[in-house]
């Protein structure tokens, strides 16, 4: 079946950057069109981070202005969130996703990874 | 910005009873290929968002049939038919017409 599975430090300095990749196994990152990214500061609401397309074109939440990067490499069956400059409020569960369709439809996730920004 | 506005907040329900959750967009989320670009999640305690609903009231698959969804342009509603004890969690809203997709504040359903 269907697995997402997250990775990457979980403690990040702050000004620094914020590395995480999603290994999908039990399906080809090539036969699904998009990917995404989505995170939960502890205690709270999920907010869209963005999503990357098979044909390498992304969206990215405008909340985070510059800071993103998201890739996706179909050779190794897996996709990645770059996030620069983090602050303590970068702290939260970042959630890796398969999007059935554009933007909507998050019918696969990943268990989540808590990423923490702190000195 | 599309805002998703969620209501109530919180809901206490008897196993067997039912339960609404309402949705409203502030943009209408009908598409002009006919479908209404709104989900419904539930995260259960301690694990990720799962999907319920897609495009207002498609069930997802494995998704119980006491779960429902309905509505169009603004205002949505999620039904459970008779809630039991593993429907308890976080249930949000989320629309995917408008950029950024935005999440609803969540409705936490507890077991009475």
């Amino acid at each position: 079946q269907v697995q997402l599975q997250e990775s990457g430090p979980g403690l990040v300095r702050p000004s620094e950057t914020l590395s995480l990749t999603c290994n999908v196994s039990g399906y080809s990152t090539t036969n699904t069109n998009y990917w995404g990214w989505i995170r939960q500061p502890p205690g709270r609401g999920l907010e869209w981070i963005g999503s990357v397309l098979r044909g390498g074109n992304t969206y990215y939440n405008p909340s985070l202005g510059n800071r993103v990067t998201l890739s996706l490499d179909t050779s190794k069956n897996q996709f990645s969130l770059s996030l620069s400059s983090v602050t303590a409020a970068d702290t939260a569960i970042y959630f890796c996703v398969r999007q059935r369709q554009w933007l909507v439809i998050l019918d696969y996730w990943g268990p989540g990874a808590l990423v923490t920004v702190s000195s | 910005e599309t805002v998703m506005t969620q209501s109530p907040l919180s809901l206490s329900v008897t196993p067997g009873e039912p339960a609404s959750i309402s949705c409203r967009s502030s943009q209408s989320l009908l598409h002009s290929n006919g479908y209404n670009y709104l989900d419904w999640y539930l995260q259960k305690p301690g694990q990720s968002p799962q999907l319920l609903i897609y495009f207002s009231s498609n069930r997802a698959s494995g998704v119980p049939d006491r779960f429902s969804g309905s509505g169009s342009g603004t205002d949505f509603t999620l039904k459970i038919s008779r809630v039991e004890a593993e429907d308890v969690g976080i249930y949000y809203c989320m629309q995917g017409l408008h950029t950024p997709p935005a999440f609803g504040g969540g409705t936490k359903v507890e077991i009475k």
